[in-house]
């Protein structure tokens, strides 16, 4: 089944300590990307990857990080995560030649 | 930059009822633009898609036709049934479609 996967799906944590949601796709997807959907704000893009090795910031990547070695992973870090990092996050990908973005089922982090 | 608005939420109906909910773009040059639907627990699926001027896209019952002249990508649907009850976010691609620009979402709540 052609899916794209999170996890975890749910996450506490403390300010300060560093954190992986990792995101994997079996598609064999150029593109992908992380987004936070925050209420009132829709979902904003943080990072994207266009292929391995190949990264650039979205709209809000301050206090994230990402990392693409293999196709399929596109795991987002956060070094040092603070409260306004509570959101729920949503990874994504695309093939180069289509137009359908497809998701995954969220992480919901709570930072405290 | 390219933005999204749509309609505020929540939106109550009864089953069967017609549905309209508002979109309206921003963009330079001549984006797509999307229709993704978030059922509860759940990440975003695609409903329905448009790449250009008076496409109409449709699936599900669903309709959203691209009016360049108007900015508009307003989601249809002529008899709502309960299971439609979800977050629907219009969104636009633009440049490579590297960055989906999302509207805030409208919350559909249908009653029996």
């Amino acid at each position: 089944e052609a899916q794209v996967t999170q996890n975890p799906r749910y996450l506490i944590t403390v300010t300060g300590k560093k954190l992986t949601v990792t995101c994997s796709q079996n598609m064999n997807h150029e593109y992908m990307s992380w987004y936070r959907q925050d209420p009132g704000l829709g979902l904003r893009q943080i990072y994207y990857s266009m292929n391995v090795e190949v990264t650039d910031k979205g709209d809000v990547p301050e206090g994230y990080k990402v990392s693409r070695k293999e196709k399929r992973n596109f795991p987002l870090i956060l070094e040092s995560p603070s409260p306004n990092q509570t959101s729920l996050y949503f990874c994504a990908s695309r093939s180069a030649g289509g137009t359908e973005a497809f998701f995954g089922q969220g992480t919901r982090l709570t930072v405290v | 930059g390219d933005s999204v608005t749509q309609m505020e939420g929540p939106v109550t109906l009864s089953e069967e009822a017609f549905l309209t909910i508002n979109c309206t773009y921003t963009a330079t040059g001549y984006p797509s633009l999307f229709w993704y639907v978030q059922y509860p627990g759940e990440g975003l699926q695609l409903l329905l898609k448009a790449t250009k001027a008076d496409d109409k896209g449709s699936n599900k019952g669903f309709e959203a036709t691209y009016r360049k002249e108007t900015t508009s990508f307003h989601l249809e649907k002529g008899s709502v049934q309960v299971s439609d009850s979800a977050v629907y976010f219009c969104a636009l691609s633009n440049t490579g479609f590297q960055k989906l620009v999302f509207g805030t979402g409208t919350r559909l709540l249908v009653s029996p």
